[in-house]
């Protein structure tokens, strides 16, 4: 099974600052990681797919990278609906496994 | 609009049975993948079971092989998951989720989860 682990697991932003989210794969997954947000009592939503490409309606300060085992997600300039959960996940193989989440919150 | 909505969740003892239900609207099941992932408390999220859209090909996680079954009625729009011998580590929150592509892959876009407490 494939470990993805992101880090770190809370990361403390101001409004306006930019974040980055690390996510790495115990082995090379190629480009197949998808990011997505989930916001309290909310289902997860899409927002990169194939590392890099924004899905349908993401905002586009929401940019995805890497392949191989690291990939990293960049929120450049933080609205206050960014503040929420990020999970990544590989589908290079079966089981799809999701990374253990970074939490952003207001700083 | 394209929608997914899912039923059948509830409290169950140990050893029981639970089906749930995914009713999708908006397109049709037989152009998508569609996969089961569900959430424990404090846990990360965990891909259940996945089908492709031909449904000739299915997947489950190790943790519920033998145990869990998906299936759907294409005339009903309507994908589930029977589970069986569920254990107190079943209890999450399921949502069903339609793939982007014919091949299970990702979860573009989920439903609003259904509940599953396995106790005693």
């Amino acid at each position: 099974e494939i470990v993805m682990t992101q880090s770190p697991a809370t990361l403390s932003v101001s409004p306006g600052e930019g974040a980055t989210l690390s996510c790495r794969a115990s082995q090379s997954v190629s480009s197949t990681v998808a990011w997505y947000q989930q916001k309290p009592g909310q289902a997860p939503r899409l927002l990169i797919y194939g590392a890099s490409t924004r899905a349908t309606g993401v905002p586009a300060r929401f940019s995805g990278s890497g392949s191989g085992t690291d990939f990293t997600l960049t929120i450049s300039s933080l609205q206050s609906e960014d503040f929420a959960l990020y999970y990544c996940q590989q589908y290079n193989d079966w089981p799809l496994t999701f990374g253990g989440g970074t939490k952003v919150e207001i700083k | 609009e394209v929608e997914l909505k899912e039923s059948g969740g509830g409290l169950v003892q140990p050893g029981g049975s639970l089906r749930l239900s995914c009713v999708a609207s908006g397109f049709t099941l037989t152009n998508y993948a569609m996969n089961w992932v569900r959430q424990a408390p404090g846990e990360r999220l965990q891909w259940v079971s996945a089908m492709s859209a031909s449904g000739l090909t299915t997947y489950y996680a190790d943790s519920v092989k033998g145990r869990f079954t998906i299936s759907r009625d294409t005339s009903k729009s309507t994908m589930y998951l029977q589970m069986t011998s569920l254990r107190v580590e079943d209890t999450a929150v399921y949502y069903c989720a339609k793939d982007m592509d014919i091949v299970v892959q990702i979860g573009a876009l989920w439903g609003q989860g259904t509940r599953v407490i396995v106790s005693s």
